[in-house]
């Protein structure tokens, strides 16, 4: 399996505050993921990257934006956390030879 | 977009017995991949199979693209298959996952 660690694991803030998670790879994979997993919904894709500086949408994009300026790291910023943006977030990567990804351990993000 | 439903959402099932799990999708594919997230929210990579037959172990996988579905057969099914299995289908990085097949296995 791919290398893949999640900080911080557990977080908790305060509506309003400005967060970032880091994802980070050792794989020398192209392709990152962020997607938030919340009950009912199943796993929703955030924002994806396919290359440094290269960062695309997914579903769920809004109060996110993302960053990629290494290969080995993929930062989510939630400008201003709100309420509804509690949830489990991972992260995931995959190569450019295969479709086939790869999940971080995820956070535990609650926005109280 | 793409819609995925998956079937059953709730399995129980006696230690040895063997299983069969649906994914059906709305529109064609070139990237179907099963996933195993265990109790501890960890999730496993079962399967790349956007179609054909695959087998890993008690486990193996179908996917039938022109009709636009897909199973995950587990065989002689164990106390640690316990968890929560999706299927993620889509085109190329844009990928949607379903609402999953939660498995509990009892001794």
């Amino acid at each position: 399996d791919a290398g893949i660690t999640q900080s911080p694991r557990h977080k908790v803030t305060e509506t309003g505050t400005p967060v970032t998670l880091r994802c980070h790879q050792t794989e020398n994979h192209r392709y990152m993921y962020w997607y938030r997993q919340d009950p009912g919904h199943g796993l929703r894709l955030i924002h994806y990257s396919y290359g440094v500086k290269d960062t695309d949408k997914g579903e769920v994009s809004d109060g996110y934006s993302v960053s990629r300026s290494k290969t080995e790291d993929f930062l989510l910023t939630l400008e201003s956390a709100t309420s509804s943006q509690t949830s489990v977030y991972f992260c995931a990567t995959h190569s450019t030879d295969s479709y086939e990804q790869y999940f971080g351990p995820g956070t535990r993000l609650t926005v109280t | 977009g793409i819609q995925v439903e998956q079937s059953p959402p709730d399995l129980i099932l006696q230690e040895g017995a063997n299983s069969t799990l649906r994914c059906n999708f709305s529109d064609s594919v070139n990237n179907l991949q099963w996933f195993h997230q265990n109790p501890w929210g960890q999730l496993i990579n079962l399967f790349y199979i956007p179609s054909g037959t695959k087998q890993n172990g008690r486990l193996s996988a179908t996917t039938v693209a022109t009709e636009r579905y897909s199973l995950l057969y587990i065989s002689s099914s164990q106390t640690t298959d316990s968890g929560v299995y999706f299927c993620a289908v889509g085109l190329g990085q844009n990928f949607v996952f379903g609402p999953g097949t939660r498995l509990s296995v009892l001794p």
